[in-house]
């Protein structure tokens, strides 16, 4: 079955210790992408990646970093959480860009 | 189920009529428009696409609309079901941006 794993789906934590959200696609593609989405202010891309070892910032990627040593793989970083980050994140993969992507079920953070 | 918006414009229509979800996009350089339901819980989920060359696409019980004109995009839902109860966000991309930008999405509501 064609999907996007994100693991935890729920995690809460304090300020400052560093945690990871991994995410893995078993359909090849190329594009992947993370979003964090927050009430009234939709989807918000925080990093994205065209392809192995290019990486490149979206919207809001303060307090974030990412990795691409794989294709499939796509981890979310997050060195010193602050309460700021607590919200619902997604990450996505597609073919490329243009064209549909499929989401994860989503991480729900909560910093304390 | 996980909040995806507090104040998000609400749709209610009662099961087996048509639904017509509207969204205004952004940028007259976008060439590439996307809808994506969300159900409570889970991850946006693909629906339908339309690349700027066309105004009308089909699909199963969706059409979608696109007037360049005005930038207005539509989801139309054709004898609208319990299971169509969801978040539906637009989302649009244009060559040079690298990311879909989203909407703040509309909640549809079927009455049974």
């Amino acid at each position: 079955e064609a999907q996007v794993t994100q693991n935890p789906r729920y995690l809460i934590t304090v300020t400052g210790k560093k945690l990871t959200v991994t995410c893995s696609q078993n359909m090849n593609h190329e594009y992947m992408s993370w979003y964090r989405q927050d009430p009234g202010l939709g989807l918000r891309q925080i990093y994205y990646s065209m392809n192995v070892e290019v990486t490149d910032k979206g919207d809001v990627p303060e307090g974030y970093k990412v990795s691409r040593k794989e294709k499939r793989n796509f981890p979310l970083i997050l060195e010193s959480p602050s309460p700021n980050q607590t919200s619902l994140y997604f990450c996505a993969s597609s073919w490329t860009v243009d064209q549909p992507q499929h989401f994860g079920d989503g991480t729900r953070l909560s910093i304390l | 189920g996980e909040s995806v918006g507090l104040h998000l414009p609400t749709l209610s229509v009662q099961e087996g009529d048509n639904s017509i979800i509207n969204c205004a996009y952004s940028n007259s350089a976008s060439d590439y428009f996307i809808w994506y339901k969300q159900e409570s819980g889970k991850g946006p989920q693909f629906i339908i696409d339309i690349r700027s060359n066309m105004d009308k696409r089909q699909g199963q019980r969706v059409t979608v609309l696109l007037n360049k004109t005005v930038k207005h995009l539509s989801l139309q839902i054709a004898a609208t079901q319990p299971g169509d109860s969801a978040v539906y966000f637009c989302a649009e991309f244009y060559t040079g941006r690298r990311a879909l930008t989203f909407g703040s999405g509309t909640r549809l509501q079927v009455q049974p």
